[in-house]
């Protein structure tokens, strides 16, 4: 089965700049379908914090951005705030699932 | 503004159905303009789609979970639901429904998820 592939977890200081990848394949990024990322702060549901790649909903800092090339997706993050301290995942549609596919979720934490 | 709650027990025995309800708030189920999903969420693990519906009923599932998985829309009460039969400890997970728009593929609005657990 087809997987989106992220690092298990990332580290920075407060202020840093830090980068969060997502390996897919030719079933889902590298098909050309958009990739998606969700904030996840201990004991809350997921939060939806970059959507079609580049685009933040409402609401959402600037210090996040995302980024798509071939068959990855980049999530950064500028001004690291301890309160970025979270999981973060990455989601794309997968044709051979014909639905949702996530990757196993980054670790964030701030030093 | 939408809101969605996940509502059903807590505590399902092995080999039994797991029944999850999610009601929708701020917005009407019947609206062609949006897909309804399940999305779960082992205790300290990843995110796992499960399935997605359509106003008008046609749903999608995740091949790993397809022939134990049902679900379904209700809506005179403006919800949807999800079955899932013959649990396993494996099941035991957070259920978070959520909401997409028919042709965006990320899911904006989520429910604040329900943990149940399978044990007898």
């Amino acid at each position: 089965q087809s997987v989106l592939t992220q690092p298990p977890s990332v580290s920075g200081a407060p202020g840093q700049r830090v980068t969060i990848s997502c390996t897919g394949g030719s079933s889902n990024i590298g098909a050309g379908y958009d990739v998606h990322w969700y904030q996840q702060l201990p004991g809350t549901a997921p939060k939806l914090l970059i959507y079609d790649n580049t685009n933040r909903p409402s609401g959402v800092p600037d210090r996040f951005s995302g980024s798509k090339s071939g068959t990855s997706a980049s999530l950064a993050i500028t001004g690291l705030q301890a309160e970025d301290e979270a999981a973060y995942y990455c989601q794309s549609y997968d044709s051979s699932l014909s639905g949702s596919m996530f990757g196993g979720g980054t670790k964030l934490t701030v030093l | 503004q939408l809101q969605l709650q996940e509502s059903g027990p807590g505590l399902v025995k092995p080999s039994e159905t797991l029944s999850l309800s999610c009601g929708v708030s701020g917005g009407s189920i019947t609206s062609s303009s949006y897909y309804w999903g399940w999305i779960r969420q082992p205790p300290g693990k990843g995110l796992e789609w499960i399935g997605r519906i359509s106003y008008s009923g046609t749903a999608y599932y995740n091949p790993s979970l397809k022939s134990r998985v049902t679900i379904s829309v209700d809506a005179s009460k403006n919800q949807f639901s999800l079955h899932l039969s013959s649990v396993t400890a494996a099941d035991t997970a957070f259920y978070y429904c959520a909401r997409r728009r028919q042709y965006h593929l990320q899911w904006g609005y989520w429910g604040r998820g329900t943990l149940v657990t399978v044990s007898s």
